[in-house]
């Protein structure tokens, strides 16, 4: 079965670069979650999409944005960055809220910034 | 206090015991409740969902008690594969956003 796609996988960037993380969700699944996970931590929730909308926000810092598109890919932008971004970013779809709350998380992108 | 508290471990079993583990939430309203398996620096895989009636798949065996606001996962003949980290994680009535346990760490040994 088709799962959440994430790309890039690994990346690394220098302190005050930019980065974009994308993520493409299961098909027919609507509604596209981003979480932040540091090292034996628990995910973070970020920020959500469902219907291309911003849904909710969480702990996502003001340099970060991210939106999602008609096809309901996501991409995270993520610009100054700083040494504490540094991290496993996760993506996860599911059905439209009402449908399911159940979440199926990408492989994550690991982004170091040096 | 975290709204959903799990005992971090680890669990150390050997092959073939049945391990148990329970998760408490503090926010009554919680509607939603999962368990998810993480293996090391690997992304979190919904396990199964957790019914008010208590739900079973195979070895696993997940229950919930809304009364003292907790929910369980019973694993039966541990197999090696099994060790993994085992994330709790409750929604709140009307919200599709979770919150997450930090989860308990399973060690399954020969």
């Amino acid at each position: 079965a088709a799962g959440v796609i994430q790309s890039p996988r690994h990346l690394i960037k220098e302190k005050r670069e930019t980065a974009t993380l994308k993520c493409y969700p299961i098909p027919r699944h609507d509604t596209v979650y981003w979480y932040q996970q540091g090292p034996g931590q628990d995910p973070q929730f970020l920020i959500s999409f469902y219907e291309k909308m911003q849904s909710d926000k969480g702990s996502i810092p003001d340099r970060f944005s991210a939106q999602q598109f008609s096809d309901y890919h996501s991409e995270l932008n993520m610009s100054s960055l700083e040494l504490g971004d540094s991290a496993l970013y996760f993506c996860a779809s599911s059905l439209s809220p009402g449908v399911s709350y159940e979440q199926y998380f990408g492989p994550g992108t690991r982004l170091t910034v040096t | 206090r975290k709204e959903v508290e799990q005992d971090p471990g680890p669990f150390n079993v050997p092959e073939g015991a049945t391990v148990a583990f329970n998760c408490t939430y503090s926010n009554s309203a919680s509607q939603s409740f999962f368990w998810y398996r993480q293996d090391c620096r690997k992304e979190p895989k919904l396990l199964m969902s957790v019914y008010s009636s208590g739900n079973e798949d195979g070895r696993f065996t997940a229950q919930l008690n809304r009364a003292s606001q907790y929910i369980s996962l019973l694993i039966r003949d541990s197999k090696l594969s099994d060790s993994a980290t085992y994330l709790c994680v409750v929604n709140k009535r009307g919200s599709y956003i979770p919150t997450f346990g930090r989860g308990t760490s399973l060690i399954v040994h020969p």
